[in-house]
Formats: structure tokens, sequence, C-alpha cells
């Protein structure tokens, strides 16, 4: 079945660090890609996404590039904030995210000044 | 952007006891809904899709006759996890979608669920 692997955190930054959080898939199909992160207290927001190979989503700094030959989605952002610090998830759907949204485990970062 | 909310935040119940969450979509309508549980360290994972005025599709392996879902208006689906037991404790988490041609899924901040 569909499935997200993505690194396991916890991952601990110094401010301005540059952050990777890799995520890998397996899917039947061609999927949808998410990243959604999760501030303390809230609920997930979907950060970014991408729709078919070699699109690259992007928000806040943060981008991922789908590339369909690793299947691979990594979460990259080039200089990070105490604000970023949160829960990040990977996730696929099958369905374009209306259906069945595939999570993986979650990387938990910490930003610090 | 679209708020969800569930209510309430956290619970403490007893064993044997029926405890019921509710999920609101404030400012849109929600023609689907989705619960799903999430384990300490673990991802979330799929227990149920609902949609307005018909019956839930529940995932396999999801008991539909202790984890009740019923979406009986578009801004309003609730879980009522029956006779709980303390492998029910969870953190379990809904989202929505407004249809069309927006599929984003909104999700909720979740509900802790601890059955003594």
């Amino acid at each position: 079945g569909d499935s997200v692997t993505q690194m396991e955190g916890p991952v601990t930054l110094s401010e301005e660090a540059f952050l990777t959080i890799n995520c890998t898939y397996t899917a039947t199909g061609y999927p949808s890609l998410f990243w959604y992160v999760q501030y303390p207290g809230e609920g997930l927001q979907l950060l970014l996404k991408a729709t078919k190979a070699d699109d690259k989503g992007s928000n806040k700094g943060f981008e991922a590039t789908y590339r369909k030959e690793t299947t691979s989605f990594h979460l990259e952002k080039g200089s990070v904030q105490v604000s970023d610090s949160a829960v990040y998830f990977c996730a696929l759907s099958t369905q374009g995210g209306s259906e069945k949204l595939v999570f993986g485990k979650g990387t938990k970062l910490t930003v610090n000044p | 952007g679209a708020v969800v909310s569930q209510h309430p935040s956290r619970v403490i119940c007893k064993s044997g006891t029926s405890v019921k969450i509710e999920c609101r979509s404030l400012d849109f309508q929600a023609t689907t809904m989705f619960w799903y549980r999430q384990f300490p360290k673990q991802s979330l994972m799929l227990m149920a899709t609902s949609n307005e005025g018909s019956k839930a599709t529940y995932e396999q392996g999801v008991e539909k006759d202790k984890f009740l879902i019923n979406h009986a208006s578009l801004t309003l689906s609730t879980l009522t996890v029956t006779s709980a037991h303390p492998e029910d404790s969870s953190f379990y988490i809904c989202s929505a979608t407004g249809g069309g041609r927006s599929y984003e899924q909104y999700f909720g901040p979740g509900t802790r669920l601890t059955v003594t």
C-alpha cells in the first residue's frame, strides 16, 4: 500500500542554519505530495504541495521538489528562524488531496536563538 | 484561511463510558470531513471519511460500532467513542474540505482522549 517515510527527529538547529527534512514515498499511480506543519497547540496547516513530477512547492522560505526518479519530496529551508519550531509532516494523496492523505510520522524541529 | 474547531480539546473519561468529540467548520461548508487518530510518535492514521447526510466510510480495521461518526450538517461532524477502554486513549484529529475545486483539507487542533 501507499506509505510515506520521513526522517526521525527531533531535529535541533541554531537560528539561520540550513534545514533539510527527508521524505520518501511509495505509491501506486501518480500521487500528489504535501508538507504540513503543526505549531504547538494548533492544528495541521498545509505548508506546500506539488502535484506532478519536477514540480517545486514553496512557501514561507520552505521548498520541496517532487522527484519521481528517487520517489522523494525533501523539505528544505536556507535559513531557519525560531518561529519555524514545529512538527513537520510529509504526506501523499493519490486523489489530489481530497481523499485519504497518507502521512509520515512527523519530524519535530526545534530552532534555538 | 478556513478554520476548523474541535471540542473538547482534551477529555478524561472512565472505562466503559462513551465520549463525543465535535468537529466544526467555522467559516465554510464542509462537504467532506475526515477523522484521524494519532498515537505518540506515530503518523496520523485515517479512521473514516464522512460526507454530509450519508454514512461514514471506515478504513479497514476500524470498528464502526465503536467509533460512531455523524455528519448531520455541512458544518458539524461528531465522533463518539462508545464503551471506551484505555487502549482508545489517543489524539483524535478531524479535517474538512469544502469540495468543489478546493481539495485542501483543513485540520482541527485535535482532541486528547484519556480513558482511565
